[in-house]
């Protein structure tokens, strides 16, 4: 079955620009989606289709997709940014969907 | 506005049976296909089936294959996940979650309702 790869965490400064990878095969070739999900929260989409972003997401949200790596930007990051970031594709090979470990986004 | 509320939730002891329900409003139920996401207390996000517009396609996760089955009713607006030979390892709260449609992505997410296998 298709594995993502995501950092267990990773840290930035406020007002800094952070980086969240997700590893996979040939990623490239797949439509790669992100969520962020704050504690007791459910999740919510931020970006999709590799780049995307649905309405009410914020400019400072973006993603890109090549290779074998997918990454979700996050320019300027707020406190309130502070959260863990999950990306997903769909193998259609299996017709199943997968999603990464998840990365936890820490504002120092 | 677009709501998905998950009920049925609760414990049971290893090897029981449990059926999920998911109540749809604010847009056209049986136009959208839809999924079961489920998140291990601590862990992560884990895509557990879906279910296409009409009901008449799904596909699962291969950790719940032969022992989950997704339905709908698209005349009461309704998802389900009937859960048989239920394992420790099944506990987790259980999201229903819209699909996108235009890509396999989720677009819209309910609350979600925790399942905690035990004895």
């Amino acid at each position: 079955s298709y594995v993502l790869t995501q950092p267990p965490s990773v840290s930035v400064a406020p007002g800094q620009t952070a980086r969240i990878t997700c590893g996979g095969n040939n990623i490239g070739s797949k439509s790669v989606h992100w969520y962020q999900q704050k504690p007791g929260q459910a999740p919510v989409l931020v970006v999709y289709d590799d780049s995307d972003r649905p309405s009410g997401i914020p400019e400072r949200f973006s993603g890109s997709n090549s290779g074998n790596t997918a990454t979700l930007t996050i320019s300027r990051v707020e406190a309130g940014d502070e959260a863990d970031y999950y990306c997903q594709v769909w193998d259609s090979s299996s017709d199943q969907g997968v999603f990464g470990g998840g990365t936890k986004l820490t504002v120092l | 506005e677009v709501q998905l509320v998950e009920s049925g939730g609760g414990l049971v002891q290893p090897g029981g049976s449990l059926r999920l329900s998911c109540a749809a409003s604010g847009f056209t139920f049986s136009s959208y296909w839809m999924h079961w996401v489920r998140q291990a207390p601590g862990k992560g996000l884990v895509w557990v089936s879906r279910i296409n517009s009409d009901g008449s396609s799904t596909s699962y996760a291969d950790s719940v294959k032969g022992r989950f089955t997704i339905s709908r009713d698209n005349a009461k607006n309704t998802l389900y996940l009937q859960m048989n030979s239920l394992r420790a390892e099944d506990t987790a709260v259980y999201y229903c979650a819209r699909d996108m449609t235009t890509v396999r992505a989720v677009d819209y997410w309910g609350q979600g309702t925790l399942v905690t296998v035990s004895s």
